[in-house]
């Protein structure tokens, strides 16, 4: 597609409830990023793969979040059991690869946990 | 702590006026870029300098790079009403090249028309 595509735009779920949130990178972009953005504040890192590989999963807050990429393409975050504290915009991002400085970014998930 | 912190948290200026956005690091980078977010919406990449570049145009922004002093600044002149937005500086790190940007808590930039 022209850009990064995430879906859904918007979830709400209930507390204790997996959650999966889609992103589509731009065609050809091998480095895709995802991070997180509460109400009013920047970016936390959360994990980024090369290709199909994840090389950094040190910004995943917990083992209830994880993360796979399949065909260098889409990629999925999953977060188990979700808690209240996880409500955010979820974002995802690609560059064309590792080196490469600038990210395109999607326009995010917003999820919100009642 | 972040990696990048940007000053004012909050700008309002009047249509034409000059904007001005500061950041500061802590760590030594590879470079640093500038983002704009619209509310609501994903970011959009504005600038990228590098450590070795002292200043850097692109239309009406105008980014520089310290590296003594670990700062940099985004100036927008002639602002607009669209160009009310949230602005980010973010850091690309030796430590962890190409590997992620660290980004500040951002500038809030509201303009009056």
């Amino acid at each position: 597609g022209a850009g990064v595509s995430q879906s859904p735009s918007n979830k709400v779920t209930e507390k204790g409830k997996d959650v999966e949130l889609r992103c589509d990178p731009i065609s050809g972009h091998t480095a895709l990023y995802w991070y997180r953005q509460r109400l009013g504040q920047g970016l936390e890192f959360l994990i980024y793969f090369q290709g199909n590989s994840a090389p950094d999963k040190s910004g995943l807050p917990s083992d209830r979040f994880s993360a796979e990429r399949t065909g260098e393409s889409v990629s999925t975050l999953t977060i188990q059991r979700t808690q209240q504290e996880d409500s955010a915009v979820y974002l995802c991002a690609s560059s064309l690869d590792w080196n490469t400085g600038e990210l395109f970014f999607g326009e995010g998930s917003r999820l919100t946990v009642l | 702590s972040q990696q990048g912190e940007e000053d004012p948290q909050a700008l309002s200026i009047q249509e034409g006026e000059n904007a001005t956005m500061n950041c500061s690091y802590k760590t030594s980078i590879n470079n640093l870029q500038w983002y704009r977010q619209n509310s609501g919406r994903g970011l959009v990449h504005l600038i990228l300098i590098r450590s070795n570049e002292r200043e850097k145009h692109s239309g009406r922004l105008r980014v520089t790079l310290d590296t003594s002093k670990k700062s940099s600044s985004l100036l927008i002149t002639a602002s607009r009403a669209a160009d009310t937005a949230s602005y980010f500086c973010a850091t690309n790190t030796q430590e962890t090249s190409g590997s992620r940007l660290t980004f500040g808590e951002g500038t809030q930039l509201t303009v009056n028309p």
